[in-house]
């Protein structure tokens, strides 16, 4: 596709039940990256990958958050047992390559926990 | 990282120039200064980055001050279009990653 894809658009999920958000990157790019932004604040990393590595994880809010890219190519970001506070918006980006370039995010998937 | 500091707000009327100001005091000396723009509902869309030199694109310049402690990125000609939140990011470097570390932006209105 043209640019990052990134489904479901919204997703609401009642308190405990698992959720599973899905970004398709830019055909080639090697970097992929997952953000979580709260209303009104900046988007705040919480993982990235170089390929299927996963490189950086430490912005994972806690382990029931859980991200993975087994081809290199889609990955899949997981969160388990909703909570209340995970009701945000999810971004994923990707860029060619991880050391210089610009990101090209998507549209973001909305996230409500009842 | 190097953290960075951005008015909360600005004003700017359809037509002039609008000038964002970014603070990174702390900035290494091998990290670029990065900026994306945010429109309602929509992800984060890249502008410009640079290093130590000016930069000007189709969209904007930047202008990174000799210490590169600070940098302004200028909307020659706003819009209303321009309307959006804009984070300045100083790109780090950690443990073989280069993730992004965004604020929370400065919310720049295009007055008609």
């Amino acid at each position: 596709g043209a640019g990052v894809s990134q489904s479901p658009r919204y997703k609401v999920a009642k308190r405990g039940q698992d959720v599973a958000l899905r970004c398709d990157p830019i055909s080639g790019h090697v970097s992929l990256f997952w953000y979580q932004q709260a209303l009104g604040q900046g988007p705040e990393f919480l993982t990235y990958f170089q390929n299927e590595a996963q490189l950086d994880k430490s912005g994972l809010p806690s382990d029931r958050f859980f991200a993975e890219r087994p081809e290199g190519s889609v990955s899949t970001l997981k969160i388990q047992r909703t909570q209340q506070e995970d009701s945000a918006v999810y971004l994923c980006a990707s860029s060619l390559a991880g050391r210089t370039g610009e990101l090209f995010f998507g549209e973001g998937s909305r996230l409500t926990v009842l | 990282d190097a953290k960075t500091t951005q008015p909360t707000s600005m004003d700017c009327a359809e037509g002039r120039a609008a000038n964002l100001p970014c603070n990174h005091s702390t900035i290494s000396g091998n990290e670029y200064v990065y900026w994306y723009r945010q429109i309602h509902s929509q992800g984060p869309q890249y502008i410009i980055h640079g290093l130590k030199n000016n930069e000007t694109n189709e969209m904007a310049s930047l202008i990174i001050t000799e210490d590169r402690k600070s940098s302004t990125l200028i909307l020659p000609h706003a819009t209303l279009r321009d309307t959006a939140v804009y984070y300045c990011i100083v790109r780090g470097e950690a443990s073989g990653t280069y993730k992004y570390i965004f604020g929370t932006g400065t919310r720049l209105k295009v007055l008609a």
